[in-house]
Parts: C-alpha cells; structure tokens; sequence
C-alpha cells in the first residue's frame, strides 16, 4: 500500500469542477507533483511544485496543499480529462519518493 | 523537443535478469536533470523503481534496492536499469523519465516532466 492515499475513482460533470485529493503526513512538509495517464499512454506532468504547470497544459488544472492533503483541481473539466492522476511526493521518512495509488476520473 | 526511448527485451525468464535502457534526444544527459526508471504493473499503479543522475550517483526504491542496478552512458546519452532475479511480479510496464530537481536542499522535491512511451516486460517461462 502507499503511504500517499488518493480516492480510487472520482466522476464530474462535463464543465464542472472537480478536486482529486492525496493525502499523507509527509505532505505536511512536501508539496506534490501530478500525472495524468490516459488509457494506454504514458503518464504526463499536469503540476509540480507549488502550482507550477508545464506549458501545453490548460490553466484549469490546479494544485493546492493543505495540512496533509495536496489537492489537484480541474475547473470547467473536459471530456479529454478522463483518465487516470496520480500524485508524488516524498513519503512519511522524507527519505523516499512514492506514488499515491491512483484515482480514476470519469467525466460524464 | 526531448523524447526518451525504452528498449529491450519483452520477456525475461523467472530468475533472469532484466536489462532496459533508455535513449535520450534532443537534450544532453551532462547538462543537468535527473533520470529515473518507473514501472506499472498490469492494471496497477504506477511504482518508482530509481534516479540516477548523470555522475552516477543513485536513488533506488527500497523495496526494490537489493535487485535493482542503474547506470548512465553520457557518451551514448543514455541510461540503463538491471533488476536481478525477477519473478511473474516483475512484468509491467516499464517507463523512463526525465527527472527535474526543484526546491531547496532539505526540501528537495522531484518530478518528472519527460517520460517514453512505455515497454512491456512479461516474466515467463
């Protein structure tokens, strides 16, 4: 099991918005980063480090944290945001990097 | 544009060892980033496996640390992982990234902005 727990599935409705959480205690010292992975691709960067987005992802995408919780927030979601997200951080040690287990968002 | 491409073999016996490496373009492995290994398992999550940075030096998942081997080839700009002695547990998806440093030393944070497609490693007899 992670020491990063994320909802296994979360739904919205098209247009919107949704917040995918992850929570542990190591998150109350570290920020998070999160990816995106649609059915059959590689996972791709959506944020890191204190709301930074990679150019080519949409400014709805959003990352917060709070106490143990760092949270991923899509605001007005679209239909390609259907997938999979995962976050990563450093886990309760501070000495290792692990993955939340995932949660799976449908967009209906 | 930097792309990463896995390659190896698709099947490795139990027991055996699997050897992948990762093939860097359009950025040089000697001018910064970190490199890491992850792999997802059929239907699972994604799991770190390490990061290597272009010295050599290396982080490896504890649980996987006593099989695991990563190296980096600068000549070639690429790098490589070895999981020793592996079971039917070891068949996933293995992905390589690009792995970037950020925020201050006791704070350090890691991310990965670049990854490959993805290669499939089944262990079987």
């Amino acid at each position: 099991s992670s020491e990063l727990t994320q909802d296994p599935a979360v739904s919205v409705a098209l247009g919107q918005t949704v917040t995918i959480t992850c929570q542990g205690d190591s998150l109350r010292s570290y920020d998070a980063s999160w990816y995106q992975q649609r059915p059959g691709q590689a996972p791709s960067l959506v944020i890191y480090y204190k709301n930074n987005r990679p150019s080519g992802i949409p400014d709805r995408f959003s990352g917060s944290n709070s106490g143990n919780t760092a949270s991923l927030t899509i605001t007005g979601a679209q239909a390609e945001d259907d997938a999979d997200y995962y976050c990563y951080s450093r886990d309760s040690s501070g000495n290792h990097w692990v993955f939340g287990g995932g949660t799976k968002l449908t967009v209906l | 544009q930097v792309q990463l491409q896995e390659s190896g073999p698709g099947l490795v016996k139990p027991s055996e060892t699997l050897s992948l490496t990762c093939t860097v373009t359009g950025y040089s492995m000697r001018s910064g980033y970190f490199w890491g290994w992850i792999r997802q398992p059929p239907g699972k999550g994604l799991e770190s496996i390490g990061i290597i940075y272009h010295s050599g030096s290396t982080y490896y998942n504890p649980s996987l640390k006593s099989r695991v081997t990563m190296s980096v080839d600068t000549s070639k700009n690429q790098f490589s992982l070895r999981l020793s002695s592996v079971t039917a547990a070891d068949t996933a998806v293995y992905y390589c990234a690009r792995v970037g440093p950020i925020g201050v030393p006791a704070q350090l944070l890691y991310y990965m902005d670049v990854w490959g497609k993805g290669t499939t490693v089944t262990v079987s007899s």
